[in-house]
């Protein structure tokens, strides 16, 4: 079946440094999703990519969309304890959109 | 309004039982999912309902059976609990996007079962 994989696992930083979790499909995706999900809560959406190449930001958070729509990265920068949690990507595949596929997630722990 | 629910928050049983977990949306949307979270955080999909019609069945076992009695409600039916359904099940539910694809899913707080 279609995977998605998500690296690294875990990620322990000082606050005050970045923090980057990227996201790989052996094949093109259609868009892809990212969500956090506090400790003891539930998975919160943060941002939807559609388009090759694209970039948004929120504040502190800046979401990239490969060129070939194959990868995905997060990108904290300046962490704050506020950023804890694991941060999943969820893919859709053009052959079926109603499926999301997620990654294994990077747990985010900062340190104050 | 809390926009997706789940109860029970808590569920503990003994192994065999059978037990029921309902989910609720009010967003309108007209897709809900149920996925299982496993104690190493992998979110799986098992189940999705479209307009009350099952349109994914991942590999569960036959023993988790949903019900979706309108669009608004999916509910996951678990018979004869085994150690191994020990998870935490969340409810979501999405609509479809423009020129299809999917807008944000919206997940509810989850169900933590604990089997016995």
């Amino acid at each position: 079946g279609q995977q998605v994989m998500q690296i690294p696992q875990y990620q322990h930083v000082q606050e005050g440094e970045d923090f980057t979790t990227y996201c790989n499909s052996s094949t093109t995706l259609s868009n892809i999703q990212w969500y956090k999900q506090r400790p003891g809560g539930h998975p919160v959406f943060l941002i939807q990519l559609v388009k090759s190449g694209e970039v948004k930001k929120q504040k502190r958070l800046t979401f990239q969309f490969g060129e070939a729509k194959k990868n995905s990265s997060l990108h904290i920068t300046a962490t704050q304890t506020t950023d804890v949690g694991t941060y999943f990507c969820a893919v859709l595949y053009t052959h079926n959109f109603n499926k999301f596929y997620f990654g294994s997630g990077t747990k985010l722990n900062v340190k104050p | 309004d809390t926009a997706v629910s789940q109860t029970p928050k808590y569920l503990v049983t003994q192994m065999g039982n059978d037990k029921s977990i309902k989910c609720e949306q009010n967003l309108g949307h007209d897709t809900m999912y149920w996925y299982k979270q496993d104690s190493k955080k992998f979110l799986k999909i098992m189940f999705s309902y479209n307009n009350k019609e099952l349109i994914i069945n991942e590999t569960v076992p036959n023993r988790f059976s949903p019900k979706s009695p309108d669009k608004a409600h999916l509910n996951l039916h678990i018979n004869s609990l085994e150690l191994g359904d020990s998870a935490v099940y969340f409810c979501a539910s999405s609509q479809e996007g423009v020129a299809g694809g999917r807008n944000e899913q919206f997940f509810g707080p989850g169900t933590r079962l604990t089997v016995l």
